[in-house]
């Protein structure tokens, strides 16, 4: 299986919605509910954002959102502020009954 | 509260096994599943694995099944993550993690157990 994929960067300045994309094929992403979306800060552990494509955990802010259209998942971040800045995973659960994860996205808040 | 705590960092040499853990607390162990975690130096990360503790039914993503072996002690709430001959490449930071009840989504991280492999 080959890693979702994500863009390398991307920059916003605060206020302002951003949206980052992940890519798959039709045996993760576009077969499949189960997209998740992590945020890792430096140093930090990985916290889910997002499950079942636009699902928020409980605590988790709700200028974030999760959709997904055909092969492709994508999180919206909007008000942007600078605690956003980190890094970003997306994940999605294949037709093999495996784990997939993106490769990341870098998110500076300018 | 649900935790989630993992053995210790490692330093070891290529060619030596090693074995990692991850104890699981605060919810009823033997009934989600835990997931193995790999982010190497600066990279992305890697899913690696999954078990349930229940049944010890286990799957491995393809590009690394057979270089490592994932198991569960219900009875002490562990998971693990074991090594029979480790690698320089294998240096990484290890994470386990809890899989969502019905879905497949990784809820709740340990802390991570950062492994050195160097001669």
């Amino acid at each position: 299986q080959s890693a979702l994929t994500q863009p390398a960067s991307v920059s916003g300045s605060p206020g302002q919605s951003i949206t980052l994309s992940c890519t798959g094929t039709s045996s993760d992403i576009g077969g499949s509910i189960y997209v998740s979306w992590y945020q890792q800060h430096p140093g930090e552990v990985p916290q889910l954002m997002i499950y079942d494509v636009s699902n928020r955990p409980s605590g988790v802010s709700n200028r974030f959102s999760g959709a997904k259209s055909g092969n492709t998942a994508s999180l919206t971040i909007s008000g942007l502020q600078a605690e956003d800045e980190a890094d970003y995973y997306c994940s999605s659960y294949t037709s093999s009954g495996t784990l997939v994860f993106g490769g990341g996205t870098k998110l500076t808040v300018l | 509260e649900v935790q989630l705590v993992q053995s210790g960092a490692e330093v070891k040499k290529p060619g030596e096994s090693l074995k990692i853990s991850c104890k699981g607390s605060g919810y009823s162990f033997a009934s989600y599943w835990i997931g193995w975690v790999r982010q190497m130096p600066g990279k992305g990360l890697e899913w690696m694995g999954i078990i349930y503790p229940g049944d010890s039914d286990t799957r491995y993503s393809p590009s690394l099944q057979g270089q490592v072996t994932i198991s569960v002690d219900k009875s002490i709430s562990t998971a693990y993550l074991q090594w029979s001959s480790l690698k320089a490449s294998d240096s990484a930071m290890y994470y386990c993690a809890r899989r969502g009840n019905g879905v497949w989504t990784l809820d709740h991280w340990g802390q991570g157990a950062l492994l050195t492999v160097s001669s």
